[in-house]
């Protein structure tokens, strides 16, 4: 069965320190591959997403994500965590490249980032 | 001006009601979704329309009945609630129906209480 997970379920980091948040995918191809962010009381805004080509991306925010195939592996990281970055991440994958997906995301349990000043 | 918004936010109420969430989207988008959030954090997707037809059903109980008037409007009604029913609810909407799809663009959610 396909799935996403995330295995930390809390993170907590020091303002300016780096971070990075874990991913692995569990796909019969490799899937596009999303990193979501929910604010307290909001909805989900996406981070950076993933289709083909350069296994580094940039998204928003100064977060970027690396796609390794080897380890199915698509890992969220950022240089240097602001306390505004304080919120719950969610990676998310859908696997059917030949454009039937419509929009069946498979989502990991999330991880809350906390931030100390 | 909100792109996806959803009415209500908050809806508390008693076992064996009734309710409607409604879903609203300005971005011209043809795709809509409704996403489950249960209290473990899950999101998982119960139904997608495309220009209003019926694309994505997700083994949801037909307690679950989706409504969608017109592509930008996509409504959720639950019939006789059940406890397990209770968590946030997520209208989502994207600009293409197939792919390679891009961004889903998320409604702030509906947190359901169900008593």
């Amino acid at each position: 069965a396909q799935s996403v997970t995330q295995p930390d379920i809390h993170i907590t980091v020091s303002e300016g320190a780096s971070l990075e948040l874990r991913c692995n995918y569990s796909y019969g191809a490799t899937p596009y591959l999303f990193w979501y962010v929910q604010s307290p009381g909001q909805g989900l805004q996406l981070l950076l997403k993933y289709f083909s080509g350069d296994t580094l991306v940039q998204g928003i925010k100064g977060f970027e994500a690396e796609f390794k195939r080897s380890q199915s592996s698509f890992n969220l990281r950022k240089p240097s965590v602001h306390w505004s970055d304080a919120a719950e991440y969610f990676c998310a994958a859908a696997g059917d490249a030949g454009g039937t997906s419509y929009g069946k995301l498979t989502f990991g349990q999330g991880t809350i980032l906390t931030v100390h000043p | 001006d909100t792109a996806v918004s959803q009415t209500p936010k908050y809806l508390v109420t008693q076992m064996g009601n009734d309710k409607s969430i409604k879903c609203e989207q300005n971005l011209g988008h043809d795709t809509m979704y409704w996403y489950k959030q249960d209290s473990k954090k899950f999101l998982k997707i119960m139904f997608s329309y495309n220009n209003k037809e019926l694309i994505i059903n997700e083994t949801v109980p037909n307690r679950f009945s989706p409504k969608s008037p017109d592509k930008a409007h996509l409504n959720l009604h639950i019939n006789s609630l059940e406890l397990g029913d209770s968590a946030v609810y997520f209208c989502a909407s994207s600009r293409e129906a197939g792919g390679p799809f891009g961004e889903l663009f998320f409604g702030e959610g509906s947190r359901l209480t169900v008593l």
